[in-house]
């Protein structure tokens, strides 16, 4: 099972920021959380991922809490591209070793 | 850098038949990951593949098996189809195996399977 909640579904103005909220409250201290984003018919495109501070990139920030229950993946400026399927993962270890387990991710349209 | 390429894209098969599809990592992966991705199950890991031997393996029964190549390509292999392997199947590269600390996965377009 993954060990990520997301909310199903979010919307977000075009040109708004968009704020996509993870939480990841069994999170351990070497695990790192990573975004990824599906368009539709098309395969995930990787976003970013962090460990402990904030990063950000050309695509977007990733906040932490310190705690590092939660996070939130930041589009500054949302487009109609932007409108995907975004997947907070956080990387677990079975009994088979290391593999992503994708959730079913939040819904994100962005409307004109 | 050209990305990560699948064929075929599309894929029609009935029950009982076997197919095998092919991933090529971008130039340079040595890590090369299926993933099966259905509505009802969202998307699941199969198994990955690094310098030719399989690390890691997701939970599937084992009429799913892969194998990769010296060059680093990677095909899977369904034997004995069955409706529900109805799918889009997703190869995903990256330049160091899974249990890194770091791991950026590339995925290509899949493959749309589909078992009449």
């Amino acid at each position: 099972d993954a060990k990520t909640t997301q909310p199903p579904s979010m919307d977000c103005a075009e040109g708004r920021a968009a704020n996509l909220p993870c939480n990841h409250s069994t999170i351990s201290g070497n695990e790192y959380v990573y975004w990824y984003r599906q368009i539709h018919s098309q395969g995930p495109q990787y976003i970013i991922h962090g460990l402990k501070n904030n990063e950000t990139n050309e695509m977007a920030s990733l906040i932490i809490t310190e705690d590092r229950k939660s996070s939130t993946l930041i589009l500054p400026h949302a487009t109609l591209r932007d409108t995907a399927v975004y997947y907070c993962i956080v990387r677990v270890a079975d009994n088979y070793g290391q593999n992503f387990v994708f959730g079913p991710g939040t819904r994100l349209s962005v409307l004109p | 850098k050209a990305g990560v390429t699948q064929t075929p894209r599309y894929l029609i098969k009935t029950r009982g038949q076997q197919v095998t599809l092919s991933c090529s990592p971008i130039s340079g992966h040595r890590s090369v990951s299926w993933y099966q991705q259905t509505p009802g199950q969202g998307l699941q890991f199969l198994f990955e593949y690094f310098s030719e031997t399989q690390r890691n393996k997701g939970n599937f029964p084992g009429r799913f098996s892969g194998r990769q190549f010296s060059n680093s390509r990677s095909e899977m292999n369904v034997s004995t189809l069955e409706l529900g392997d109805s799918a889009l199947y997703l190869c995903a590269s990256s330049a160091r195996p899974s249990g890194g600390s770091y791991n950026e996965q590339f995925f290509g377009p899949g493959t749309r399977l589909t078992v009449l």
